[in-house]
């Protein structure tokens, strides 16, 4: 089934504890991204990669970190969280034809945030 | 400036009603694209249509149509005979050609279905 997986799903933390949160998509597509969604602020992309090793900030990547290794992973780094990266993460993969041509981002199930 | 609108924050409305969102953009490009989302309550987003500013032709999915109008720069989502499992919130967006194709999001609306 082709599909985009994020892990974990729920994830209480506290201050300065870094995490991971991974993301893997197996649809060989080369675009993906990482959107944070808040209450009264929407959906907010903070990362995205156009392709493996091409990484670039969005909107709000201040204590984020990213890498594209390989194609179907893009997982978020927080090294030192702190409760207003409390929040709802959804990663993202699309397929790229042109560089006019947007389809469809696809995106994972989502992974709740609580930082302590 | 690229923007997507969804003045209407959250509508109500009986089963088998027909219920229509709006989605108003603002964008400079002369091609563009459209995305509709949709997020049930259990908070996944959900692919539910992609139109690009070539095509105005009205498309249809089941209990499901859209309405795009450049010259009103509108993309309506129109739900036929509603159910209770279209209860979600919906949202209208755009592509940015700056960042990579990142989606400019609407703020949503919540359609909530009673039986």
């Amino acid at each position: 089934e082709a599909q985009v997986t994020q892990n974990p799903r729920y994830l209480i933390t506290v201050t300065g504890k870094k995490l991971t949160v991974t993301c893997s998509q197996n649809m060989n597509h080369e675009y993906m991204s990482w959107y944070r969604q808040d209450p009264g602020l929407g959906l907010r992309q903070i990362y995205y990669s156009m392709n493996v090793e091409v990484t670039d900030k969005g909107d709000v990547p201040e204590g984020y970190k990213v890498s594209r290794k390989e194609k179907r992973n893009f997982p978020l780094i927080l090294e030192s969280p702190s409760p207003n990266q409390t929040s709802l993460y959804f990663c993202a993969s699309s397929p790229r034809t042109s560089s006019r041509t947007y389809n469809e981002q696809f995106f994972g199930p989502g992974t709740r945030l609580t930082v302590l | 400036a690229q923007k997507v609108t969804q003045a209407q924050t959250e509508i109500s409305v009986v089963e088998k009603e027909d219920v229509t969102l709006d989605c108003v953009y603002e964008t400079r490009d002369t091609t563009y694209y459209l995305f509709w989302y949709k997020q049930p309550p259990s908070g996944e987003l959900v692919f539910l249509i992609r139109r690009n500013s070539f095509d105005e032709q009205n498309e249809i999915s089941g209990r499901y149509s859209w309405n795009f109008q450049k010259s009103t720069s509108s993309f309506n989502f129109t739900i036929t005979a509603s159910q209770v499992v279209d209860s979600a919130v919906y949202f209208c967006a755009l592509p940015s050609y700056n960042q990579g194709g990142k989606l400019i999001f609407g703020q949503g609306t919540e359609l909530s279905v009673k039986p």
